[in-house]
């Protein structure tokens, strides 16, 4: 079955300084991987999205995330954070079949940032 | 224009009544999901339709009806509500399995 773990619950970094986010996933085969952001009150927005080809991934706002195969991971980074990117952040895993596809989300990881 | 959207935003209702969720999508896609978010933040699908038709049915109480009158809608009816089914539920829609999802912004039940 596929699931996404999250390990940070709670994660508090200063303004200004670099961010890494951890998301491990498991599935049979190589999924689709998605990072998303919730502001408070908000719904979720779509950061960046990997299906295949270069394992390194862009994403709007600055983010980036790079899928490494043999260690079932897609950790989600930013070499700068503002204030504004406190909020939660999932990473998810979905199927390739375009039928009955669903995307499993993590608990998600809540950033803060600090002065 | 918003491309998903919910209403209402926030629903407060007593335990045993009836209430429904409202879904709609601009975007023309083909896939329409529900989700819900818990005090924990943690998100469950409860449901999806494709082309009005239910391909994804979780386990969930059949308290919980979705309805999809045609591929830009789908509703979600709550029958006898109960404490336990204070959430954000959370509407998306999809254009096969690569696109991601795009969300509306959750409307927040609070049973009392």
């Amino acid at each position: 079955a596929q699931s996404v773990t999250q390990p940070d619950i709670h994660i508090t970094v200063s303004e200004g300084a670099s961010l890494e986010l951890r998301c491990n996933y498991s599935y049979g085969a190589t999924p689709y991987l998605f990072w998303y952001v919730q502001s408070p009150g908000q719904g979720l927005q779509l950061l960046l999205k990997y299906f295949s080809g270069d394992t390194l991934v862009q994403g709007i706002k600055g983010f980036e995330a790079e899928f490494k195969r043999s260690q079932s991971s897609f950790n989600l980074r930013k070499p700068s954070v503002h204030w504004s990117d406190a909020a939660e952040y999932f990473c998810a895993v979905g199927g390739r079949r375009s039928s009955a596809s669903k995307i499993i989300f993590g608990s998600g990881t809540r950033l803060s940032i600090r002065p | 224009d918003t491309a998903v959207s919910q209403t209402p935003k926030y629903l407060v209702t007593q335990m045993g009544n009836d209430k429904s969720i409202k879904c709609e999508q601009n975007l023309g896609h083909d896939t329409m999901y529900w989700y819900k978010q818990d005090s924990k933040k943690f998100l469950k699908i409860m449901f999806s339709y494709n082309n009005k038709e239910l391909i994804i049915n979780e386990t969930v109480p059949n308290r919980f009806s979705p309805k999809s009158p045609d591929k830009a809608h789908l509703n979600l009816h709550i029958n006898s509500l109960e404490l336990g089914d204070s959430a954000v539920y959370f509407c998306a829609s999809s254009q096969g399995a690569s696109g991601g999802y795009t969300f509306g912004s959750g409307t927040r039940l609070t049973v009392v």
